[in-house]
């Protein structure tokens, strides 16, 4: 039981790249989560993915776009990477639903633009 | 839309002392969940301890308990007899209740520092 797994874990991109940060989960959770982690900010929310076909808009969406492939995966594709987009990025689950359910998060990718 | 503010961007406190860190939110919910999350060096995020708005009981975990205060929308985080491994960033959260609406708000985090 891997529980959320992220890769890559480090990635360095020049400006206007291109790339996919891929996240999974093995607990069959519903929903899922991309995070992004900037000094001094605390964790924002970018995407999230209520339930297998629905995504939603977070607080920092612009620049990302993000895929629920399937129930276990859940891609945040970077078109065109910008030095602002240099960050630590989680990609989180949970079970979804009424009542509680705890957020279980991956490891986190560091992002670095260039 | 819902705010965390953590006031403490550091704190420091001496190894078996007790430390409180402080976190205020602000919402029109009356109901919601409040969470203390720690992040270590390694950068996993790891659930310290959760409060349901409409228990009035203070939630408790070991070492860790909260001072849960609804009416001033407060929610500090208490650890006793610290330890060298209770060193990390910690995050206060917020989180809905609504059926959709399960995101976390985080606020700007505390980094705890613990003196030997």
């Amino acid at each position: 039981n891997a529980g959320v797994t992220q890769t890559p874990k480090f990635q360095v991109l020049k400006t206007g790249q291109s790339m996919t940060l891929q996240c999974a989960q093995d607990m069959n959770h519903n929903s899922m989560y991309w995070y992004r982690q900037d000094p001094g900010m605390g964790l924002r929310l970018i995407y999230y993915s209520a339930s297998e076909g629905t995504t939603d808009k977070g607080e920092v969406p612009n620049g990302y776009n993000v895929s629920r492939l399937n129930k276990r995966e859940f891609s945040l594709r970077l078109e065109s990477a910008a030095p602002s987009q240099t960050s630590v990025y989680f990609c989180a689950s949970s079970g979804g639903g009424e009542g509680y359910n705890e957020q279980f998060f991956g490891p986190g990718t560091r992002l670095t633009v260039l | 839309a819902q705010t965390v503010t953590q006031s403490q961007p550091e704190m420091s406190v001496q190894e078996a002392e007790t430390v409180t860190l402080s976190c205020t939110y602000d919402t029109s919910e009356s109901d919601y969940y409040l969470f203390w999350y720690k992040q270590p060096p390694s950068r996993q995020m790891i659930l310290v301890i959760r409060q349901e708005a409409y228990k009035q009981q203070n939630a408790t975990e070991n070492r860790f308990s909260v001072n849960f205060q609804k009416a001033a929308k407060s929610f500090s985080l208490k650890i006793s007899d610290s330890q060298l491994g209770d060193a990390a960033m910690y995050f206060c959260a917020y989180r809905s209740v609504v059926l959709g609406a399960q995101k976390l708000v985080f606020g700007q985090g505390t980094r705890l520092t613990i003196n030997p």
